[in-house]
């Protein structure tokens, strides 16, 4: 099974401020990496997938960049809308199961 | 509107069954990979298990192998998930979600990652 670490358990940055989100995995994923948001009552939000791709409707602020074990999400200028847990996925193509990183909640500094 | 809306949730005793349905609407739902994801209160994500287009294929994470079915129904647009045995630690809040599907280079291609989900419902497995 691949684990997927991520990194702060806790990050507060300030309004207009860039944050910086970890994800390790336990062994190569390749690309097959997403990025989710989360607010408190709500269901997950697909941010990024494959790596670095924005999903549908996400604003420009949110990139993600790697490839193998090590993964980065940015946040360029925090908004107070931005201010949520934000999970990490990777995905096999087979058998097709996928594992969740353990989430970092981003705060207000 | 694209839309997923789970039901079926509820308190059940340790050993007992349930079945969640997720009933989908606003996108062909037969062309899509399908997947339930539960958070435990508190916790983080877990994903339970996912089905194929056509139900030929199906996968399950080990804690739930054996006792949750996934299984869907095409021409009812629905998804299920029969919970049998159920524990204290599948508490949660079970979400179905379409998995991704790209069209790259004119060849349509799914992917694994979660772009709709459901509300979700609440399991709760007390005595």
């Amino acid at each position: 099974e691949i684990v997927m670490t991520q990194s702060p358990a806790t990050l507060s940055v300030s309004p207009g401020e860039r944050a910086t989100l970890s994800c390790r995995a336990s062994q190569s994923v390749s690309s097959n990496l997403a990025w989710y948001q989360q607010k408190p009552g709500q269901a997950p939000r697909l941010l990024i997938y494959g790596a670095s791709t924005r999903a549908t409707g996400i604003p420009a602020r949110f990139s993600g960049s790697g490839s193998g074990t090590e993964f980065t999400l940015t946040i360029s200028s925090l908004q107070s809308e931005d201010f949520a847990v934000y999970y990490c996925q990777q995905y096999n193509n087979w058998p097709r199961m996928y594992t969740f990183g353990q989430g970092t909640k981003l705060e207000i500094k | 509107e694209v839309q997923l809306v789970e039901s079926g949730g509820g308190l059940v005793q340790p050993g007992g069954s349930l079945r969640l349905s997720c009933a989908a609407s606003g996108f062909t739902f037969s062309s899509y990979w399908m997947s339930w994801v539960r958070q435990a209160p508190g916790k983080g994500l877990e994903w339970v298990a996912n089905i194929k287009q056509d139900g030929s294929e199906k996968y399950y994470v080990d804690s739930v192998k054996g006792r949750f079915t996934i299984s869907r129904d095409n021409a009812k647009n629905s998804l299920y998930l029969q919970m049998n045995s159920l524990r204290a630690e599948d508490t949660a809040v079970y979400y179905c979600a379409r998995e991704l599907m790209i069209t790259f280079g004119g060849v349509i291609t799914a992917l694994g990652y979660m772009d709709v989900w459901g509300k979700g419902t609440t399991v709760t497995v007390s005595s």
